[in-house]
């Protein structure tokens, strides 16, 4: 299916475990995002990606890891998830594109971590 | 830095009704875009609609329009003869418009939308 795909929808893990949320799209977008939604703070940059192999810190990217080794895929790790990391995660691109920044995401995955 | 301010936590509309959801934003940036969000329950996040700042007209979509008020720093939506389905979340974001830099959407805390029969 076109689009953007993230994986799993809902994760429930333990503090100090290792987690990763998978973030797949179809249209070669150049450019890939992680954002973190909290009430009371709206979304929030982690990570984004202007192409393969090249990343960069978004507002609120300590304890996460990114890597984006093709195109279509930007997954996000959790080396040790702590428990202020329990969020709704989108992942979303668009395409290398001047004027208009309009985001696609992705339908969001729900991590909670006890 | 940019800065986006949405200060009506909860709003209600009774079905049919016009109503503005208010948005301002802080910016240094001489050249940039704004955009508004829906999230309805379901969670997934809907674009619809963009204002870029140098555009002399208020962008429309449909039942959208945004209120672009540059001197004011505001970007309100209006969303007339409100539906059932307008019910949700929704959220105002701003970019830097130059190219590539449109790296770092920025989010307000956004204003949830009640419409009511």
């Amino acid at each position: 299916d076109a689009g953007i795909t993230q994986s799993p929808r809902y994760k429930i893990t333990e503090t100090g475990r290792q987690v990763t949320l998978m973030c797949h799209q179809t249209w070669s977008h150049s450019y890939m995002f992680w954002y973190r939604q909290d009430l009371g703070h709206g979304l929030r940059l982690i990570y984004y990606s202007a192409a393969a192999d090249i990343t960069d810190k978004g507002e609120v990217p300590d304890g996460y890891v990114v890597s984006r080794s093709k195109t279509e895929n930007f997954p996000l790790t959790l080396e040790s998830a702590t428990r202020s990391q329990t969020s709704v995660y989108f992942c979303a691109s668009r395409e290398d594109m001047t004027g208009a920044n309009v985001l696609t995401f992705g339908a969001g995955s729900r991590l909670t971590v006890l | 830095a940019q800065k986006i301010t949405q200060t009506q936590p909860g709003m209600f509309v009774q079905e049919k009704e016009a109503v503005t959801l208010d948005c301002t934003y802080d910016t240094s940036d001489q050249s940039y875009g704004l955009f508004w969000y829906k999230q309805p329950s379901s969670g997934e996040m809907i674009f619809l609609i963009y204002q870029g700042s140098y555009d002399e007209q208020n962008a429309t979509e449909g039942r959208y329009s945004l209120n672009f008020q540059k001197a004011r720093k505001s970007a309100n939506l209006v969303i007339s003869a409100s539906q059932l389905g307008d019910s949700a979340m929704y959220f105002c974001a701003m970019s830097p418009a130059i190219a590539g830099g449109g790296n770092k959407l920025t989010f307000g805390t956004g204003t949830q939308l009640k419409v009511e029969l």
